[in-house]
């Protein structure tokens, strides 16, 4: 059972386009939403990060949106570089003494922006 | 670079050898985690450490493998009797631990396996 979903698998954005992932998750037991933005042969690095009592967060270019009702969120990016070319996975982890501490992560969207 | 760093990079082994992987976490980070990745999906989590305590195990995590943080500080992975699927890039991730509000895990550049 994959209990967060995350949507397109793959996705081309003009440079300077927006760049939107969206994640869906089943378990209303999560309450921390990070986002990881992953190079080939690298590992995840930490890019922003939501928690549900909030329906959006702003991080320079980056923007999580939250809909805590339909259990969504997305990653929208303004401006796309080709530097922002990578694979990006959504994640979700349960409260914090909830017995677990494991993020659970999205099968990732790998990005392309085109000059 | 997070300050986690995995030792090796990159590991190839015949099936049926034993592995073991070794992570160092940032150093005033009190929990680890280990994940696994294969191509083209996301981290899996296999088990995470408050100090040398293992607190959590995934279902992924099958009887060959065994984490073990003696001291709180490094950590090792091993896989006895390695199998062509655990080809995977294995990776470590530490946080501040218990009582911080978003608990950050910072991942290290993982360590390739390839199972032969």
């Amino acid at each position: 059972q994959q209990q967060v979903k995350q949507s397109p698998q793959s996705l081309i954005v003009q440079k300077g386009g927006i760049s939107i992932i969206n994640c869906a998750y089943e378990n209303t037991a999560f309450d921390y939403f990070p986002w990881y933005q992953q190079f080939p042969g690298k590992g995840p690095a930490l890019l922003i990060a939501i928690r549900p009592d909030v329906s959006e967060k702003k991080e320079g270019r980056f923007t999580i949106s939250f809909n805590k009702s339909a259990k969504q969120f997305s990653l929208h990016i303004m401006d796309s570089q080709p530097g922002d070319s990578a694979t990006y996975f959504c994640a979700a982890r349960k409260k914090i003494g909830g017995g677990a501490d494991g993020l659970t992560f999205g099968k990732g969207t790998h990005l392309i922006i085109q000059p | 670079d997070t300050g986690v760093s995995q030792d090796p990079r990159h590991k190839i082994t015949k099936r049926g050898q034993n592995v073991t992987f070794r992570c160092d976490p940032i150093s005033e980070h009190n929990r680890l985690y280990w994940y696994r990745q294969t191509l083209g999906q996301g981290p899996e989590f296999l088990t995470y450490f408050q100090n040398e305590a293992q607190l959590e195990k995934s279902r992924l995590l099958s009887d060959r493998f065994s984490a073990e943080r003696p001291k709180g500080s490094f950590s090792t992975l091993e896989i006895q009797r390695t199998e062509q699927g655990d080809s995977a890039m294995y990776l470590c991730a530490s946080s501040l631990g218990s009582g911080q509000a978003n608990n950050e895990q910072f991942f290290g550049p993982g360590t390739r396996l390839t199972v032969l």
